[in-house]
């Protein structure tokens, strides 16, 4: 199993520019969550879902939307890019269900935008 | 609104020693849950906290949660160079949410 995937690994954009993050799992896991990470701060959450079209907002959502059309996968779109969206982006999943529903990170997607 | 306190931010310690890193929320939870980040990489999960009292320890670390005093606590016992990282909590809201706020992290420094 390759767990939690995300691509690219890291990016460069200008702004202005849209790109998409994708996020894949083979855990079959329903709620899939989109997070930033800013240096030297604690991640915040973008937008998460709880199961292939359903989506909802986090703390940040602002300059950012998300789709579900498979229990797989759960892509970020960013449509304008602006310099406040450089960080480093995490997708995670969790099972639902379970008690300790902890919730498990892909590698990350490092992006720039200058 | 939940907010979620570690601290020290930063935490230089000598191998052999011991020390504990303190995480404080703001609202009654769930849930309490800690991580651990290395340089670069993603996020690896150390320990699940459900309920009062709970103690968890695996090798080096222990954590414990006091959900009356809103208050979990991750000690290190005889640090090595290997438990270098950044450490972060994060906390569900009470009634079933599964969104995680998390701290600002703690960055460990073991020197030897």
């Amino acid at each position: 199993n390759a767990g939690v995937t995300q691509t690219p690994k890291f990016r460069i954009l200008k702004i202005g520019q849209s790109m998409t993050l994708q996020c894949t799992q083979d855990m079959n896991h329903n709620y899939m969550y989109w997070y930033r990470q800013d240096p030297g701060m604690g991640l915040k959450l973008i937008y998460y879902s709880v199961g292939a079209g359903i989506t909802d907002k986090g703390e940040v959502p602002n300059g950012y939307n998300v789709s579900r059309s498979t229990t797989e996968d759960f892509p970020l779109r960013l449509e304008l890019a602006a310099p406040s969206q450089t960080s480093v982006y995490f997708c995670a999943t969790q099972r639902e269900g379970s008690s300790y529903n902890e919730q498990f990170f892909g590698p990350g997607t490092r992006l720039t935008v200058l | 609104e939940l907010k979620v306190e570690q601290n020290p931010l930063f935490l230089s310690m000598q191998e052999g020693k011991n020390y504990t890193i303190y995480c404080n929320y703001s609202t009654t939870s769930d849930r309490l849950y800690w991580y651990r980040q290395d340089p670069g990489k993603s996020l690896e999960s150390l320990f699940v906290l459900l309920s009062n009292g709970a103690v968890k320890q695996e090798g080096r670390l222990m954590a414990s949660l006091d959900t009356k005093a809103r208050l979990s606590t991750l000690h290190i016992t005889a640090a090595v160079h290997d438990l270098s990282a950044t450490y972060f909590c994060a906390v569900t809201l009470q009634g079933g949410s599964e969104k995680l706020v998390f701290g600002k992290g703690t960055k460990l420094t073991v020197n030897p």
